[in-house]
């Protein structure tokens, strides 16, 4: 089945630790993006990418980091520098550019500070 | 620039009530509208969108929403709610993007939709 697998489903992040979320597509699409989710604010983009090798900045990119080497793959690195990675974090992607194509959206990683 | 607000954070409707859950939008350029819902621990599904053409979207589940100008509203509605109705739902606008640039979503901040027995 096609989609947008997203893992691990829960994480746990330990003070000045860098994780990395996964997200791999089998759908072919160019565009992929990546959103955090916090209670009551909807979703922030945070990085997103139209082509391998290329990706720009979204709203609140400042502590993450991503990687776009194979059009399947984004990944995202949260790093030691974003100091509240607590939220519900989710990955998508569309089949073009312009975005009246729908977006596809994994079913999220929960981070967690311990 | 574009933004989306979503009036009423929370709604409560009995089953077989009307669900009506409001937006309103922002935008620089003609936009292009979607909804999209968001079940517990899930990420999100589409709606309906609206691009062009006729202002009345039909969706899945039997929603649909109605795109005025005039009033810069894109409301969803349903005629008669049901139980697995009960989800979070979700606003977007985007410019649909120009020549090469990408276009960008923006969503609302959500409304919940508790649906009563």
């Amino acid at each position: 089945d096609g989609g947008i697998t997203q893992s691990p489903k829960y994480l746990f992040r330990k003070e000045g630790q860098n994780v990395t979320l996964s997200c791999e597509q089998n759908l072919n699409h160019d565009a992929m993006y990546w959103y955090r989710q916090d209670p009551g604010q909807g979703l922030r983009l945070i990085y997103y990418s139209q082509i391998v090798n290329d990706f720009q900045k979204g709203d609140i990119a400042e502590g993450y980091s991503v990687s776009r080497e194979k059009k399947e793959s984004f990944p995202l690195t949260v790093t030691s520098a974003q100091k509240n990675p607590t939220a519900f974090y989710l990955c998508a992607s569309s089949g073009m550019v312009a975005t009246n194509e729908k977006l596809f959206f994994g079913s999220g990683t929960q981070l967690s500070v311990l | 620039a574009q933004s989306v607000t979503q009036l009423g954070s929370h709604v409560s409707v009995s089953e077989g009530a009307l669900v009506l859950l409001r937006c309103n939008y922002s935008s620089s350029v003609p936009p292009y509208l979607f909804w999209y819902v968001q079940y517990p621990n899930q990420g999100l599904q589409l709606l309906l969108k609206y691009t062009t053409g006729a202002t009345l979207v039909k969706g899945i589940n039997g929603f649909e929403a109605e795109f005025k100008k005039s009033e810069t509203s894109f409301h969803l509605t349903k005629p008669s709610a049901h139980m697995s109705d009960a989800a979070e739902y979700f606003c977007a606008v985007s410019d649909g993007g120009r020549g090469s640039t990408l276009g960008r979503l923006y969503f609302g901040r959500g409304t919940q939709l508790t649906v009563w027995p």
